[in-house]
């Protein structure tokens, strides 16, 4: 079974910074991985999606990596803003027929100081 | 807004009655997911459907609860005699199935409270 665990769980830096947030995973077999934002109380917004295959992808400021190997993705977000305050939320993909759906971490809490 | 809609937003009932919640895909996408999320864990998977066709419940919570697609358009969850351990957030998420590059696209969700 696949287990996701991401770190660190809260983190709070003042605007501007770069920043790194980590995630996980237990088996190698992914099929995607795919990095979400949470605001409070809503849904979830697809940031970046990485196919099995690659090793990485970009999208504005923010980067996300996968390393299948070691059962790591990261997910780099560059000159930090106060906008950027969510919780970060990394899920892997199975199968590629969606019967195991999404396995889900639980998110690490972003806060952006202005 | 992703374009997947939930209904209703938020829905509060006493323990023992019925709920029905309804999601509403992007209309192209085939591939319509239910995930159950409680507070400060990431969402769980319940369930999913291709079209019309369930091809996965055994993830769902137990008996109580069942969903349907009827013309593989919008979706329906409901729990019966609900209980308070049921209160969290629904998720309803729909993809178009294009092999790798599959991007599930999440709606606003329906929070449940069973008082």
């Amino acid at each position: 079974k696949q287990e996701v665990t991401q770190i660190p769980a809260a983190l709070s830096v003042p605007e501007g910074e770069n920043l790194v947030l980590n995630c996980s995973f237990t088996d190698s077999a992914i099929y995607n991985l795919q990095w979400f934002r949470q605001d409070p109380g809503k849904g979830l917004t697809s940031l970046l999606l990485i196919q099995s295959s690659q090793r990485e992808q970009t999208s504005g400021r923010l980067n996300a990596s996968l390393d299948k190997s070691s059962g790591r993705s990261t997910l780099y977000i560059a000159a930090s803003q106060p906008g950027d305050s969510a919780t970060y939320l990394c899920a892997g993909g199975h199968s590629g027929g969606g019967a195991d759906g999404l396995t889900f971490g639980k998110g690490t809490h972003l806060i952006i100081q202005p | 807004d992703t374009g997947v809609s939930q209904n209703p937003r938020h829905k509060i009932t006493k323990r023992g009655q019925n709920v029905t919640f309804r999601c509403d895909p992007i209309s192209e996408h085939n591939r319509l997911y239910w995930y159950r999320q409680t507070l400060g864990q990431g969402p769980e998977f319940l369930t999913y459907f291709q079209n019309e066709a369930q091809l996965e419940k055994s993830r769902l919570l137990s008996d109580r609860f069942s969903a349907e697609r009827p013309k593989g358009s919008f979706s329906t969850l409901e729990i019966q005699r609900t209980e308070q351990g049921d209160s969290a957030m629904y998720l309803c998420a729909s993809s178009l199935a294009s092999g790798l590059q599959e991007t599930q696209y999440f709606g606003p969700g329906t929070r449940l409270l069973v008082l």
